[in-house]
């Protein structure tokens, strides 16, 4: 089993539709991110979270600690907002450094 | 503008050939890093520096083997060793330390005939 597993693999949706991306990990974590991925495969990191809710824009991304689990919410979608969105986190063994481990992402398709 | 630059963005080589991918950041990060992504996997860790003249494998180091003979720099081979060589690299960079972003390149395609 996978430390850190995304839900659901694939999504797609109308504009304008609120989508949410699920991330749950096994491991003790000092830090979750949320990246972004184009098909021309650039990485954009989208959040750091530790704790509690992020918002910038139009993407909301919470985290609950207690539950390993955390949310990436984008509200009134749009087709620009087509990409791969990966949970990848830090876990909280010092040995550990700045690594990441990440999930398998989400492929999200808006259909205009 | 800073940023992280990979070279070139497709690359095709025969087997058996050593290749060697480039990444380059002018963010002044101690740290860089190169990961491998597969279709429907996450990226895996191939190898990483925290400074100059220092490196760690990752959790798929078999095959490869990198450089940091400068701060701006951070080259990795691909060897005849590496089983199934064609993938996505993707380099990245930060403060070194815990609790620093990650930058990501652009990533360069690897197909291996």
């Amino acid at each position: 089993k996978n430390e850190v597993e995304q839900s659901p693999q694939n999504l797609t949706a109308q504009e304008g539709e609120f989508i949410t991306i699920n991330c749950s990990y096994s491991v003790g974590i000092s830090a979750l991110h949320w990246l972004q991925q184009h098909p021309g495969g650039g990485i954009v990191s989208l959040f750091m979270l530790s704790s509690g809710k992020k918002k910038h824009g139009r993407l909301i991304a919470t985290i609950n600690i207690q539950e390993k689990h955390s949310s990436l919410h984008i509200t009134a979608s749009h087709p620009r907002d087509s990409a791969v969105y990966i949970c990848a986190v830090r876990l909280r063994v010092e040995a550990a450094g700045n690594k990441l481990t990440f999930g398998g992402g989400t492929r999200v398709l808006v259909k205009p | 503008d800073g940023g992280i630059t990979q070279s070139p963005k497709y690359l095709f080589r025969k087997e058996g050939q050593n290749v060697t991918l480039s990444c380059e950041q002018n963010l002044n990060h101690d740290a860089m890093y190169w990961y491998r992504q597969d279709p429907g996997q996450g990226l895996r860790l191939i190898y990483y520096s925290q400074i100059v003249n220092d490196f760690q494998k990752g959790d798929i180091a078999e095959g490869y083997s990198v450089s940091r003979e400068k701060k701006e720099s951070f080259p990795l081979t691909v060897t005849s060793a590496q089983k199934n060589p064609t993938a996505f690299y993707l380099c990245a960079s930060s403060i070194a330390g815990r609790g620093y972003e990650q930058y990501f390149g652009p990533g360069t395609r690897l197909t291996v005939t």
